[in-house]
């Protein structure tokens, strides 16, 4: 069985600038998460999708974060414009459904210079 | 405020010695706690998941134990090896928590030869 493919792995950019990650989960999850992970902390939870409507997005800095996930499958995590703090590795996990055991991709590492 | 605490934050030990990895929480009310292994640069890889209703699970060397009431777990690592060295997160599901997992600072281990 696949599992949670993430794309791009490693990205760089200069503050102010956009980005946008790609999170495909494992087919039939229908519960897909956006984690962010700085440097020595535990990763926190940004938004949580059931099929492609949200559960919870209430630690996602709306005024520059956004995320999608289209026909209940990919998800997309943008970030627009880019501050020093983002920084950080974004995890996306899935599970079959709100309590069930998550699994986690490798995560993308942004930079933001 | 729902929060996971683990201590210590790194641990070195020699080859082949038994350790202790610990993990509290603030809210006895939690449907599940799961352990995670984090390598550098990787994404997370479950470990253990124990259910609310469960005391303790075990897979190979590893066994965590639960005690709800006094909000804590322990990871025990047998027999400790080289390639057991990572980064050792602790997360919860809070009941009334929207299902998301809480997680710990973690515990950075290196097993030296």
């Amino acid at each position: 069985e696949a599992g949670v493919a993430q794309s791009p792995r490693y990205k760089i950019i200069e503050k102010r600038q956009s980005v946008a990650f790609w999170c495909n989960p494992i087919s039939g999850h229908a519960t897909l998460y956006w984690y962010q992970q700085i440097l020595g902390q535990g990763p926190k939870l940004l938004i949580q999708f059931q099929n492609n409507g949200v559960v919870d997005d209430s630690q996602l800095p709306k005024d520059r974060f956004s995320a999608e996930r289209l026909k209940g499958v990919d998800s997309t995590l943008k970030i627009q414009p880019a501050k020093l703090e983002d920084s950080a590795v974004y995890l996306c996990a899935s599970s079959l459904g709100g309590i069930y055991e998550q699994f986690f991709g490798p995560g993308t590492r942004l930079t933001v210079l | 405020k729902q929060e996971v605490t683990q201590i210590p934050a790194a641990l070195s030990v020699p080859e082949g010695e038994n350790l202790v990895l610990n993990c509290s929480f603030t809210d006895s009310a939690i449907y599940n706690l799961q352990w995670f292994r984090q390598d550098p640069g990787k994404g997370l890889t479950s470990l253990l998941l124990i259910q609310s209703s469960q005391r303790e699970q075990t897979s190979g060397r590893l066994n965590a134990s639960l005690d709800k009431s006094s909000g804590r777990s322990t990871l025990y690592i047998a027999a400790s090896q080289p390639g057991d060295s990572a980064t050792y997160l602790c997360a919860v599901t809070f009941t009334g928590g929207g299902n998301k997992l809480t997680f710990g600072t973690g515990t950075q281990l290196k097993v030296e030869l």
